[in-house]
């Protein structure tokens, strides 16, 4: 059974840092990794979806990465700023199944 | 472009009643999908919609119902409300499998 793991649970880092956030899943046999953001009583915005054939996706100032045979993606944020406070869940989309799974997220608080 | 469109943003019902929350989308994507979000527990899905005329279970399908007469639509509907349907539920659509997932802003349903 795939499951889908994301460390830290929360993280507090000053405004301008450099920072990662970890995905890790447990079967390889995936289509792809999406990354989601979530603020708070709001919805799911779609940050990057990186295919199973893909290494990494970029925009802006993030980039995911993913390696499949080892089941991790991290998601690096550049020069971080107050606006990046949000939950950050990963889902995988994994194959003969039509269900998304879902860590249960990092929560991120930038201060300024 | 409204992308996914869900209806209402929130709701309160006493227990035993039925609703239906909607979920619409404009980017004629085939599958569709709701999921609900609950503290510790991540988000699981409720039932899935491969294409017009068809739906199916997902991992949490017990007191809801679906239907999908049209590309666009997606209801999802709540036959006797109990409180532990007390949740955020969440819509969602692709254009195929192996595209990501683009979600509506959720319904806040308190079941009293």
């Amino acid at each position: 059974k795939q499951e889908v793991t994301q460390i830290p649970a929360a993280l507090s880092v000053p405004e301008g840092e450099n920072l990662v956030l970890n995905c890790s899943f447990t079967d390889s046999a995936i289509y792809n990794l999406q990354w989601f953001r979530q603020d708070p009583g709001k919805g799911l915005t779609s940050l990057l979806l990186i295919q199973s054939s893909q290494r990494e996706q970029t925009s802006g100032r993030l980039n995911a990465s993913l390696d499949k045979s080892s089941g991790r993606s991290t998601l690096y944020i550049a020069a971080s700023q107050p606006g990046d406070s949000a939950t950050y869940l990963c889902a995988v989309n994994i194959r003969g199944n039509y269900q998304l799974i879902w860590g249960a997220g990092t929560k991120l608080i930038i201060k300024p | 472009n409204a992308g996914v469109t869900q209806t209402p943003k929130f709701q309160v019902l006493k227990t035993g009643q039925s609703m239906t929350l909607q979920c619409a989308q404009d980017m004629n994507h085939e599958y569709m999908s709701w999921y609900r979000q609950d503290p510790g527990m991540g988000l699981r899905l409720i039932h899935y919609s491969v294409g017009a005329g068809i739906t199916d279970q997902g991992e949490v399908p017990n007191g809801y119902n679906v239907s999908r007469s049209t590309t666009e639509d997606f209801p999802l509907r709540l036959l006797s409300a109990a409180p532990s349907q007390t949740s955020v539920y969440f819509c969602a659509s692709s254009y195929s499998r192996v595209w990501g997932y683009t979600f509506g802003s959720g319904t806040r349903l308190t079941v009293v």
